[in-house]
């Protein structure tokens, strides 16, 4: 596609449930950074993948969060046993290298934990 | 750790004025420095960007600056208008970390 693009756009849960959001990237692009932001603040690294190397996972705040990606396609971020501090916007963003030139983001995935 | 710093948190400038952001960084190994510009509902999107071997860039209505020696730089919005109502963000990226640190934001508001 032309874009970044994620989904669902909005996902309700209730505490305690496990949820997989998705990101499709741009073709080509062979990194891709999944970022938090919560409300009114900056974007929180979470996990970075380039290409078939090992991804840098130092972001991720608990053993609760995990992601995937397969090659330079699809990834999709888990997060087991949501709690309410989970609460955020999920940004993915992909570029065509790990250079930070050209990173292009997703709309997000609004996460609510009730 | 922040490791790079934003101000102000928001700012309200009149249609025409000159809008101003600060950011401050510590790590000396980043060499890439983007400005990335959110609306609501929406992803952040790149706005202007600048590496440390340039003093100011500017693009349009858009200036960055750049005071290595400081660990600063800064946006500047020209003639603001009220269409650039939105958040913010500057950037650092290491080759080192391969990822970008963000700052927390400032959201912007013209008044017509």
């Amino acid at each position: 596609g032309a874009g970044v693009s994620q989904s669902p756009s909005n996902k309700v849960t209730e505490k305690g449930k496990d949820v997989e959001l998705r990101c499709d990237p741009i073709s080509g692009h062979t990194a891709l950074y999944w970022y938090r932001q919560r409300l009114g603040q900056g974007l929180e690294f979470l996990i970075y993948f380039q290409g078939n190397s090992a991804p840098d996972k130092s972001g991720l705040p608990s053993d609760r969060f995990s992601a995937e990606r397969t090659g330079e396609s699809v990834s999709t971020l888990t997060i087991q046993r949501t709690q309410q501090e989970d609460s955020a916007v999920y940004l993915c963003a992909s570029s065509f290298t790990g250079t930070g030139e050209g990173y292009t983001f997703g709309s997000g995935t609004r996460l609510t934990v009730v | 750790q922040q490791q790079v710093k934003q101000s102000p948190q928001s700012l309200i400038v009149q249609k025409g004025g000159i809008s101003i952001i600060n950011c401050a960084y510590e790590n000396t190994a980043f060499d890439y420095f983007p400005w990335y510009q959110q609306f609501p509902g929406k992803g952040p999107a790149l706005l202007i960007a600048i590496r440390p071997d340039v003093s100011e860039k500017k693009e349009g209505r858009f200036t960055i600056s750049f005071n290595k020696s400081a660990k600063q730089f800064s946006l500047h919005i020209m003639d603001s208008q009220p269409g650039d109502s939105a958040t913010y963000f500057c950037a650092a990226f290491s080759g080192s970390a391969r990822q970008l640190t963000f700052g927390s934001g400032t959201q912007l508001t013209v008044l017509p």
